[in-house]
């Protein structure tokens, strides 16, 4: 099965950039690289997501590994609404099995 | 505005009875899906749905169980088999399985007396 490894927590200052990592050893050729954040007592929301080459949006940036085993969420400028748990997940077209792990802990210093 | 609903927010059952969560989106999404959070914990799939009229299980199926008779509507049932039922449980959409982005519901936190 495909699985990702994350930290499980990650500290930040207020208004510096944040690089959350993400392992993905075993990932197949159709696997998207899936991110979603969630606050607390809250439903996960969409961040970003990629394939194979480097992604932008309003959010972050997404860089993926050229053998794709790995990618890095990027925060530009943190802010203190930043504060949530991360999570990477691989989306299959075809289904499997979906890994919805723990996810890193982000906290945002003031 | 378009989204995806769940209610009730908190809920509250008697061991041994079935409850059944709601869940309804207007984002004219093909797919849904139903996950269960536990605290400090991610999310793992119950059961998910690809089109109407059909459904299937997902890593945690047993003790629940889903219909999918409309597009816009995709109901959980905790039954009583399920022997640990108290968690955060999230519905979400996306406008084809997998492969792109879900949209979450707010939740439902049940709780089992």
């Amino acid at each position: 099965d495909a699985k990702t490894t994350q930290p499980n927590s990650m500290e930040s200052n207020e208004e510096e950039p944040v690089h959350l990592p993400c392992n993905h050893s075993t990932i197949s050729g159709t696997d998207y690289i899936h991110w979603y954040r969630q606050l607390p007592s809250q439903g996960p929301e969409y961040v970003i997501h990629g394939l194979t080459s480097n992604v932008n949006n309003r959010m972050a940036s997404l860089a993926i590994a050229e053998d794709r085993k790995s990618s890095t969420l990027i925060l530009h400028r943190a802010t203190l609404r930043d504060a949530a748990v991360y999570y990477c997940i691989l989306a299959r077209t075809s289904y499997d099995k979906v890994i919805f792990g723990p996810g890193t802990s982000l906290s945002v210093i003031p | 505005d378009g989204g995806i609903t769940q209610s009730p927010k908190y809920l509250f059952r008697k061991e041994g009875q079935n409850v059944t969560l709601s869940c309804e989106q207007n984002l004219n999404h093909d797919a849904m899906y139903w996950y269960r959070q536990d605290p400090g914990q991610g999310l793992r799939l119950i059961y998910y749905s690809q089109i109407v009229n059909d459904f299937q299980k997902g890593d945690i199926a047993e003790g629940y169980s889903v219909s999918r008779e409309k597009k816009e509507s995709f109901p959980l049932t905790v039954t009583s088999a399920q022997k640990n039922p108290t968690a955060f449980y999230l519905c979400a959409s996306s406008e084809r399985l997998w492969g792109n982005e879900q949209f979450f519901g707010p939740g439902t936190r049940l709780t089992v007396l």
